[in-house]
């Protein structure tokens, strides 16, 4: 499993966008990019999974430059609601090699 | 269509008592894992189970064990509890075995154990 690395924390505004970038120099060839957002006490819940380029669903949007050694999660719009812990991992996302890092703690002020 | 489902949401277990929990992976779904989730940390894979076969376990102990059920439901037993297991269990199913070519493992809601 690819090492990815995130900032611990990060602070936004209601209404901004939010980019989080997660750094994986490591990435193998059949690696996905998957992320996740958790809020406390809850099960992570799946945001969006890309391999190249661009991928866009209703909830964020998901860039990944050509040589895929990083990526950044896009949250539109930010609410109060958004506040929770997001995850990047790549590769395999199960098995011995499934490792949460310590994931992003995004907090939206008012 | 309902989501990945887990019983019971919390309990509480005294030190050295046994403890099982459950879980109803989403319809069509063949894999099952269950993940130990200490309060601060992110979640520590356990063990994975596709077609009722044990695919991949983690670093815990034998303490731990579980098994996967014709329906795919599954079960996560923990016997001789420890203060230290004190944790969110969660569970997750997916629809392949395996991790790559895009397959996503969905969690459900976990099941909050408390060890006194």
């Amino acid at each position: 499993l690819a090492k990815t690395t995130q900032p611990i924390s990060m602070d936004s505004y209601e209404g901004q966008e939010v980019n989080i970038t997660c750094s994986h120099n490591n990435i193998a060839t059949n690696d996905y990019i998957t992320w996740y957002q958790q809020f406390p006490s809850q099960g992570p819940r799946f945001i969006i999974q890309g391999y190249k380029t661009k991928v866009t669903n209703e909830v964020a949007s998901l860039f990944i430059p050509a040589d895929r050694k990083s990526s950044t999660l896009s949250l539109p719009r930010v609410s109060l609601s958004d506040t929770a812990v997001y995850y990047c991992l790549v590769g395999e996302i199960y098995g011995q090699n499934f490792v949460f890092g310590p994931g992003t703690r995004l907090s939206v002020l008012p | 269509d309902a989501g990945v489902t887990q019983s019971p949401t919390h309990l509480i277990k005294t030190r050295g008592q046994h403890v099982t929990l459950r879980c109803s992976p989403i319809s069509g779904h063949k894999s099952v894992s269950w993940y130990q989730q200490v309060l601060g940390q992110g979640p520590q894979f356990i063990f994975q189970y596709y077609e009722k076969e044990e695919r991949g376990r983690g670093n815990f102990p034998d303490r731990f064990s579980a098994r996967q059920f014709p329906n795919y439901s599954s079960e996560l037993n923990v016997n001789a509890l420890l203060l230290g297991d004190s944790a969110l269990y969660l569970c997750a199913s997916s629809l392949k075995g395996d991790g790559f070519s895009g397959n996503t493992i969905y969690f459900g809601e976990g099941s909050w154990l408390t060890v006194v």
